[in-house]
């Protein structure tokens, strides 16, 4: 059972574009979604995590938007750079405190 | 102050063999969280514990694998006999405390090969 549908699965942005990343989840009980980000042989690292009562957060070039009522939540990346290429992956937390559910991850790929 | 530190690395073992991944979490960290990471796949949660407790173990297969945090030194994920599906990068995470508030810190992991 997937939990959280993340799309796509690749994305191809040029340098200085908008990068945007689909979350959906399934139930209206989780109060937590962040977004990781991986570089290749490295863990994942929290990018910008956001609760369900506000509808956007931004941290420099990286805003969450939320959508409760179609259960959805999406990261965009301003002014995408070479070095934001990495694997991102939504996450949240599926009814208990501690325990996070990660979507399939997405692979980003800026060009010059 | 060190981040989460997992060895080894990478780990070859050959089928039937045991694997043992350790994991020391953060300073001051008292809550450990273990995920596996398929080719091409997202994180799967395995056991969370906190020091001498499995607080959560849901994600654990229920035969061969096993996790502890002991008191002094670091948590281990033991798995027994492995197997090729067994195959994957294995990671730890800590927190301060429990819940997710203050977000969890990954380790770089430890990628298991089975041959």
């Amino acid at each position: 059972q997937q939990q959280v549908k993340q799309s796509p699965q690749s994305l191809i942005v040029q340098k200085g574009g908008i990068s945007i990343i689909n979350c959906a989840y399934e139930n209206t009980a989780f109060d937590y979604f962040p977004w990781y980000q991986q570089f290749p042989g490295k863990g994942p690292a929290l990018l910008i995590a956001i609760r369900p009562d506000v509808s956007e957060k931004k941290e420099g070039r990286f805003t969450i938007s939320f959508n409760k009522s179609a259960k959805q939540f999406s990261l965009h990346i301003m002014d995408s750079q070479p070095g934001d290429s990495a694997t991102y992956f939504c996450a949240t937390n599926t009814g208990t405190a501690s325990k996070l559910t990660f979507g399939t991850g997405t692979r980003l790929q800026v060009t010059l | 102050n060190a981040g989460v530190m997992q060895n080894p690395r990478h780990l070859v073992r050959r089928r039937g063999q045991e694997a043992r991944l350790r994991c020391s979490p953060m300073k001051g960290h008292s809550h450990v969280y273990w995920y596996r990471q398929l080719p091409e796949e997202g994180l799967k949660f395995m056991v969370y514990l906190q020091k001498e407790n499995i607080i959560d173990e849901s994600g654990m297969p229920k035969e061969r694998f096993s996790a502890e945090f002991p008191k002094e030194g670091p948590s281990i994920l033991r798995i027994q006999q492995v197997v090729r599906g067994d195959s994957a990068a294995y990671f730890c995470a800590s927190s301060p405390f429990g819940g997710l508030n203050y977000g969890y810190t990954f380790g770089s992991g430890t990628r298991l090969t089975v041959v």
